[in-house]
């Protein structure tokens, strides 16, 4: 069964303390792996999307990689404004090619 | 760019009544929208898929006449919680899968419908 499972579920940093959130996946098929952060009551924001192993992709202070199993979103030296929930979404080469499979996320608070 | 509306933003009906929620890509255009309830604190559920001119496709256990999609054209899909009820009450999130310019895979969201059945 396809499956998207993030970690921790929810991580307080100080602010300027560096850390990585966890996406880990099964999936048949992997056509690509987004991330998203969502603010309370908003829609998700785009953030990146890695299609292949070994792929990187960098924005400010985030950093996104891919493995076979599981991206990482590193974050360097966050900032009280970068607390937000995390969200990993994988899609996979189903019937339509369409379906997302999003984890649950994960709550980062940074802390001044 | 890539920018996705939802309209409108909170609603508050009574049990019983219908809503409609509006959903528009206001710089591209969307042949596939997707439509998606999250409960407080889990993650977004993929509820139906509707592609311009043509029939939504709902997911498992989603009822297709309470919950109706028209994708009108390029730009608008419309949801309409048909009969709400308190157990209906969610964040009701779009997107849009853009093309042309953008990456073919990329969903952008629309900032959500809060709605809230008395």
């Amino acid at each position: 069964e396809d499956q998207v499972t993030q970690s921790p579920e929810a991580l307080r940093l100080q602010e300027g303390e560096s850390s990585s959130l966890n996406c880990s996946y099964t999936v048949s098929g992997l056509r690509g792996l987004f991330w998203y952060r969502q603010d309370p009551g908003k829609g998700p924001e785009f953030l990146f999307t890695l299609y292949s192993a070994g792929e990187e992709k960098e924005k400010e202070r985030l950093k996104a990689t891919l493995t076979k199993k599981e991206s990482f979103l590193h974050i360097t030296a966050p900032k009280p404004e970068d607390s937000a929930t995390y969200l990993c979404a994988v899609q996979a080469w189903g019937n339509t090619g369409n379906q997302f499979y999003f984890g649950t996320g994960t709550s980062l608070t940074v802390i001044p | 760019g890539a920018v996705v509306s939802q309209h409108p933003s909170r609603v508050i009906c009574k049990s019983g009544t219908s809503v409609k929620i509006e959903c528009r890509s206001l710089d591209f255009q969307a042949t596939t929208m997707f439509w998606y309830r999250q409960f407080p604190k889990q993650s977004l559920m993929l509820m139906a898929t509707s592609n311009e001119g043509s029939k939504a496709t709902y997911e498992q256990g989603v009822e297709k006449d309470k919950f109706l999609i028209n994708h009108a054209s390029l730009t608008l899909s419309t949801l309409t919680v048909t009969s709400a009820h308190p157990e209906d009450s969610s964040f009701y999130i779009c997107s849009a899968r853009a093309s042309g310019a953008y990456s073919y895979n990329e969903q952008f969201f629309g900032p959500g419908t809060r709605l809230t059945v008395l």
